[in-house]
């Protein structure tokens, strides 16, 4: 069955620094997500993105963080400067078509930020 | 603002049990309500999703209970086995793209 698969697994980086978390949605589909959660909290949506856009953001998706695709299947999420907030487990996932809402997770990427 | 609240925290529940998860909404704008399973370390999974235009969808063990009047929805997980042990994640969205997850219910079956 086709998953969404992430990269790294874990990341550890200090304050301040640049870090790039990797994913490779299910290959058809056209939407795409990415979440976070904080040790023991709830799931929040960060960004989705369609068309090579964004189509909607959270409050929590300020300047410090990009979106890109930059091929046919990856679809990366930067951070620009980190903070230690930033620190949690981040989640991206695909959808299929308009049609439907159902959104597949990937594992996720901790990052842990020192 | 807390958009969808869910309890308990953590249940525990015997095997066989009933395992009874409850969320509360307040956006009416909400017409997509699905339940998500996480075990440790893994991603959430989607495990059954419910429209408003009915008041229940039954999958196997796990069932959804709608009351679109009440604005709560709740998964009910009949003959609870160990290996449903895992974080339980109910969630709302609108037309919008964004999935609402409540704060999720720890929940331990016991053999």
């Amino acid at each position: 069955e086709p998953e969404v698969t992430q990269t790294p697994s874990h990341q550890v980086t200090q304050m301040g620094q640049e870090v790039i978390l990797r994913c490779v949605p299910i290959s058809n589909h056209l939407y795409f997500y990415w979440y976070r959660q904080i040790l023991g909290q709830k799931v929040e949506f960060l960004v989705s993105f369609y068309n090579n856009e964004i189509s909607e953001k959270s409050e929590i998706f300020d300047d410090q963080f990009s979106v890109e695709r930059p091929d046919g299947s990856n679809f990366t999420l930067k951070i620009r400067s980190t903070k230690l907030e930033d620190s949690a487990m981040y989640f991206c996932a695909s959808k299929l078509a308009g049609g439907t809402d159902t959104q597949y997770f990937g594992p996720g990427t901790r990052l842990t930020v020192l | 603002q807390q958009q969808v609240k869910q309890s308990p925290q953590s249940l525990i529940v015997q095997k066989g049990g009933i395992s009874i998860i409850n969320c509360a909404y307040e956006n009416t704008a909400f017409d997509y309500f699905p339940w998500y399973q996480q075990f440790p370390g893994k991603g959430p999974a989607l495990l059954i999703a419910i429209r408003p235009d009915v008041s229940e969808k039954k999958e196997g063990r796990f069932t959804i209970s709608f009351n679109k009047s009440a604005k709560q929805f709740s998964l009910h997980i009949m003959d609870s086995q160990p290996g449903d042990s895992a974080t339980y994640f109910c969630a709302a969205k609108n037309s919008g793209y964004a999935l609402n997850f409540g704060k999720g219910t720890s929940l331990l079956v016991t053999p």
